[in-house]
């Protein structure tokens, strides 16, 4: 069964508003969970390592006051796109970095990727 | 830096065709390396996997052999069907160091047509 799980895996919201989207780990505690963003036909481009309890690295060309990242607890991280707008569309997935293996047979050091959410900005 | 490199698609195969997706990288350490498949509409699924050089992984009729001599870890499966339409990443990470995310290739589209 799925590991992490990311909700909502779909929301359309119009420009100018917030959108959060969460990233939960089922089943295991990450310290360390990753932002991803692909755009149609592309690769996955990390947006930014989320690392509970304290600020997030946000990779090169990546705005942080605009992809907000709050990782507050062991098993949650949510990237909130603040003021979207229609360029912000896109798929975002969430992984999480599973360190000393966890319930089940989950392999240490090992990343889990959540469903991903399509944001559509109008 | 570490990178990795995978052929340019689309590839488009009739159903039981043989595939390979060639897969090359840049590492320093001991990378593990991954193959990960991204059906339409959907987020990534591991598909196998290989942590040491001469490891096959395997899964559901594809492998691919970790080679250090060529820094290589190419995507095969004998027979291809419809079901395999998707896109495949190749992957690398560093575990043990430090908690560092995983690194793509481009990934490449497969079309399985009947």
């Amino acid at each position: 069964g799925a590991v992490v799980s990311q909700h909502p895996s779909r929301v359309i919201c119009k420009s100018g508003t917030s959108v959060k989207i969460e990233c939960r780990s089922l089943d295991f505690q990450a310290t360390t969970m990753f932002w991803y963003r692909q755009f149609p036909k592309q690769s996955l481009m990390l947006m930014a390592t989320s690392n509970e309890g304290s600020k997030a690295t946000y990779e090169q060309g990546v705005e942080k006051d605009k992809f907000l990242i709050n990782h507050a607890s062991l098993t949650l991280s949510t990237l909130t796109v603040t003021s979207a707008h229609p360029e912000d569309s896109s798929f975002y997935i969430c992984s999480a970095l599973s360190l000393s293996g966890g319930k089940g047979n989950l392999e240490p050091y090992e990343q889990y990727f959540g469903p991903g959410t399509r944001l559509t900005v109008t | 830096g570490n990178s990795v490199t995978q052929m340019e698609g689309p590839v488009t195969l009739s159903e039981e065709a043989f595939l390979t997706i060639n897969c090359t990288y840049t590492a320093t350490g001991y990378p593990s390396l991954f193959w990960y498949v991204q059906y339409p509409g959907e987020g990534l699924q591991l598909l196998l996997k290989a942590t040491k050089a001469d490891d096959k992984g395997s899964n559901k009729g594809f492998e691919a052999t970790y080679r250090k001599e060529t820094t290589s870890f190419h995507l095969e499966k004998g027979s291809v069907q419809v079901s395999d339409s998707a896109v495949y990443f190749c992957a690398l990470s560093t575990p043990y160091s430090g908690n560092t995310p995983l690194v793509f290739g481009k990934g490449t589209r497969l079309s399985v047509i009947a």
